[in-house]
């Protein structure tokens, strides 16, 4: 099956500054790559993804890219703000319908 | 719309007991999930469904049965209770368009067993 790891664990920045997690997968046949974010108690909120046919994808602050060749994948978050602090995580969609997911980053934005 | 709802949000089980966790979601979606999150794992799928009365097993399917009889909800059951399968439980929905498989996913089910 699928494997998908990603770094680093933690992350700090300094507010204003960007932030970058990276994710590698083993799977050449994923074909769709979505990030969430998590914070305290609640379920994983979707904040971008990406397919296979496209290299990058932004969205105001937070822009994705994906090497297919490297099978890999990055979360890009520009002016970071401390509402950013969360756990992120990103995942890789492979054959028949299953989700694999990284064990996320701890990321904390230092006003 | 309420999104994806889960029941119950605590439980709190004694080995060998069982429980059913139930998730609804009132989107229409064909695809259904149950993750579990343990610290440092991430999150690991149990079971999905990708319609009404459909299932498969995911990663960790051991000791958890599913079952999708209505197309708005999936039921996680454990039979037999094991202190390891102390954990928090979502449910996910999701439809399949153009080749997005946009995942929502409810608010968590934090279950310990004893």
């Amino acid at each position: 099956g699928e494997n998908v790891e990603q770094h680093p664990s933690t992350l700090s920045v300094q507010e204003g500054d960007s932030a970058v997690i990276k994710c590698t997968y083993s799977d050449s046949a994923s074909n769709y790559f979505p990030w969430y974010k998590q914070e305290l108690g609640k379920g994983p909120q979707l904040i971008i993804d990406i397919r296979s046919n496209v290299g990058e994808k932004k969205d105001q602050r937070i822009a994705v890219t994906l090497n297919k060749t490297a099978k890999h994948f990055s979360l890009h978050i520009t002016e970071t703000q401390p509402e950013d602090s969360a756990v992120y995580f990103c995942a890789a969609r492979g054959t028949g319908n299953q989700f694999y997911f990284g064990t996320g980053t701890s990321l904390t934005v230092i006003p | 719309n309420a999104g994806v709802t889960q029941t119950p949000k605590f439980r709190v089980l004694k080995t060998g007991q069982s429980m059913t966790l139930l998730c609804a979601q009132d989107m229409n979606h064909e695809y259904m999930y149950w993750y579990r999150q343990d610290p440092g794992m991430g999150l690991r799928l149990i079971h999905y469904s990708v319609g009404e009365g459909t299932t498969a097993k995911g990663e960790v399917p051991d000791g958890y049965n599913v079952s999708r009889l209505k197309k708005q909800n999936f039921l996680l059951g454990l039979e037999s209770a094991a202190p390891s399968q102390t954990s928090v439980y979502f449910c996910a929905s999701s439809y399949a368009s153009g080749g997005a498989y946009e995942q929502y996913f409810g608010p968590g089910t934090r279950l310990t067993v004893t």
